[in-house]
């Protein structure tokens, strides 16, 4: 079936312009996540939302990033403002269930999306 | 005491031999420890994961080895080829969704 889906796959953009990045994650899958891939670096988690829970923000840097989920599905995370330090590639991931109880923890991951700023 | 302390930065391999990455964490509350794979322009993508109460799992040519009490974990690729060359990373969870994630470990395996 299809995985998870991102768009744009590259995003250059000038600094101090707002982007917004996309995510649909694979159907069904009630956990979303995003993450933040700096050069070099590992996996750095932004924020999290499962269900109609409230979502997890305590990952996002500042509040110039913000998230949001529509309908259970589809994920936007917004950039305002953007600068420099912002450039990496943004990875949504998905999964069945968003802890242990009897559920899946595994990740199915996007491709993610290149954000270039200059 | 979150961190995921992993190693190499990067790795040789010669086509037939072991590749090994090493992962180490302080949090005894990790109860989940996945291993992902990524290729170029590509998403993490799960390779093999273990839970604490074994101490070994393979599958295929990827094996995680897991010291409990040295608070440590490893990846084994087997007889590596040149389409293992990939970044690799290590992960745990405390039995949240949060996953902690390592640094990345670059194999490239030369044929």
């Amino acid at each position: 079936g299809a995985g998870v889906s991102q768009s744009p796959s590259n995003k250059v953009t000038e600094k101090g312009k707002d982007v917004e990045l996309r995510c649909d994650p694979i159907s069904g899958h009630t956990a979303l996540y995003w993450y933040r891939q700096s050069l070099g670096q590992g996996l750095e988690f932004l924020i999290y939302f499962q269900g109609n829970s409230a979502p997890d923000k305590s990952g996002l840097p500042s509040d110039r990033f913000s998230a949001e989920r529509t309908g259970g599905s589809v994920s936007t995370l917004t950039i305002q403002r953007t600068q420099q330090e912002d450039s990496a590639v943004y990875l949504c991931a998905s999964s069945l269930e968003g802890g242990p109880s009897g559920g899946s923890y595994e990740q199915y991951f996007g491709p993610g999306t290149r954000l270039t700023v200059t | 005491q979150q961190q995921v302390k992993q190693s190499p930065q990067s790795l040789i391999v010669q086509k037939g031999g072991i590749s090994i990455i090493n992962c180490a964490y302080e949090n005894t509350a990790f109860d989940y420890f996945p291993w992902y794979q990524q290729f170029p322009g590509k998403g993490p993508a799960l390779l093999i994961a273990i839970r604490p109460d074994v101490s070994e799992k393979k599958e295929g040519r990827f094996t995680i080895s897991f010291n409990k009490s040295a608070k440590q974990f490893s990846l084994h690729i087997m007889d590596s080829q040149p389409g293992d060359s990939a970044t690799y990373f290590c992960a745990a969870s405390t039995g949240t969704y949060k996953y902690i994630f390592g640094t990345g470990t670059r194999l490239k395996v030369l044929a």
